[in-house]
């Protein structure tokens, strides 16, 4: 699995959009991106995942750059209940178990 | 849906005892697995399963058993518990189909041995 680099922490503002990075410079061509985040100590809840082309779902939009070596997590109008631990995960999917790795991931703090 | 549930929420052991930590989902999904947090530390995956009667060791499998018997249930036994084994366990579980990318996961159980 390629490997991810995620910046510790972040503060973003309520009603802000927060622009979480992750760096993958290593990525092979059949390896998505995953995001799940966690919040206190809860169990970890997908987000969203992409292979190439930008993504958009319910939650929030995923923006991988043309060169595949990072991407953008966007929570499009933060709010106190986003704050959480956002994991950044480079996966390839086979379709079997897909098993993940957890890096240390971005503390979001949302802030009033 | 009840989703996948964990049994105990909490528990502590001491040392040299033993234990079942139960996972159960209710969404017929046949990959299940089980990851420990550490504090502070990402989830690192203990064991999976892709079927009933089919398990593999994931990254940290030493000191724990699993079975799977059934496709709802996937437990994780620790024999002989030790300090180190102090943790936060997650299981958690993902449909077979091809397009389903999506792992669920439970609350967890907080595990001390002391």
């Amino acid at each position: 699995d390629a490997k991810t680099t995620q910046p510790p922490s972040m503060d973003c503002a309520e009603g802000r959009a927060a622009n979480l990075p992750c760096n993958h410079s290593t990525i092979s061509g059949n390896e998505y991106v995953y995001w799940y985040r966690q919040i206190h100590s809860q169990g970890p809840q997908y987000i969203i995942h992409g292979l190439k082309n930008n993504e958009t779902n319910e939650m929030a939009s995923l923006i991988i750059t043309e060169d595949r070596k990072s991407s953008t997590l966007i929570l499009p109008h933060a709010t106190l209940r986003d704050t959480a631990v956002y994991y950044c995960i480079v996966r390839e999917f086979t379709g079997t178990a897909s098993k993940l790795t957890f890096g240390t991931g971005t503390r979001l703090q949302v802030t009033l | 849906n009840a989703g996948v549930t964990q049994t105990p929420k909490f528990r502590i052991l001491k040392i040299g005892q033993s234990m079942t930590l139960q996972c159960t989902q209710d969404m017929n999904h046949n990959y299940m697995y089980w990851y420990r947090q550490d504090p502070g530390m990402g989830l690192k995956l203990i064991y999976y399963s892709v079927g009933a009667g089919i398990t593999d060791k994931g990254e940290v499998p030493n000191g724990y058993n699993v079975s799977r018997s059934t496709t709802e249930d996937f437990p994780l036994r620790l024999e002989l518990a030790a300090p180190s084994q102090t943790s936060v366990y997650f299981c958690a579980s993902r449909p077979t189909d091809r397009g389903a990318h999506e792992q669920y996961f439970g609350p967890g159980t907080r595990l001390t041995v002391t």
